[in-house]
């Protein structure tokens, strides 16, 4: 059971360039998120998903896509990197309660450097 | 949005000390859930302990307790018997209220230093 993992642990790319961040777990959680950490600011939700095919915007979504298509992946794309999206990005999964999103698990990040 | 205010940057403690970390957090709603996290320097989120705002007890997870006052919307972490591995950093979160219930909100954290 590796729980949540993601791909690449670092990353650095030039303004412009467009990546995908991995996401995956195994814990058939219905719910995933991204996040963004900056420094001083603590977490700031960029995308979510409830369920395969399903996904919805955070606090902070604009320069970013995600899709859903399977349970277990929530891949985080970035279309035209810029400076601004230099950050330490966390993927999450819990399982729903009632239909509320339970306590979250976190990987173990990517640190993101735009140049 | 919702808001989560932790006015602690950083906090000193001594090892074996109980600490007190501060969380308010503003919101209309009735129906909310409380979570606390710690990241060490490693980098991790790690849970601590989660509490619903209909819960009449304060949560407790072995160390930790979560000194929860609905009407001041307060959710204080407290540590007792600190040891040096808590040294971290710690996140209080929120999650949205029933018409926003899938949204996580957290505050900027506080940087806990634990001295032997």
């Amino acid at each position: 059971n590796a729980g949540v993992t993601q791909t690449p642990k670092f990353q650095v790319l030039k303004t412009g360039q467009s990546m995908t961040l991995q996401c995956a777990q195994d814990m058939n959680h219905e719910y995933m998120s991204w996040y963004r950490q900056d420094p001083g600011m603590g977490l700031r939700l960029i995308h979510y998903s409830v369920g395969a095919g399903i996904t919805d915007q955070g606090e902070v979504p604009n320069g970013y896509n995600v899709s859903r298509s399977t349970t277990e992946d929530f891949p985080l794309r970035l279309l035209s990197a810029a400076p601004s999206q230099t950050s330490v990005y966390f993927c999450a999964s819990s399982t729903r309660l009632a239909f509320f999103p339970d306590t979250q698990y976190f990987g173990p990040g990517t640190r993101l450097t735009v140049l | 949005a919702q808001k989560i205010t932790q006015t602690q940057p950083g906090m000193f403690v001594q090892e074996k000390e109980a600490v007190t970390l501060d969380c308010t957090y503003d919101t209309s709603d009735q129906s909310y859930g409380l979570f606390w996290y710690k990241q060490p320097s490693s980098g991790e989120m790690i849970f601590l302990i989660y509490q619903g705002s209909y819960d009449e007890q304060n949560a407790t997870e072995g160390r930790y307790s979560l000194n929860f006052q609905k009407a001041r919307k307060s959710a204080n972490l407290v540590i007792s018997a600190s040891q040096l591995g808590d040294s971290a950093m710690y996140f209080c979160a929120m999650r949205g209220p029933v018409y926003n219930f899938n949204k996580f909100y957290f505050g900027s954290g506080t940087k806990l230093n634990v001295k032997p």
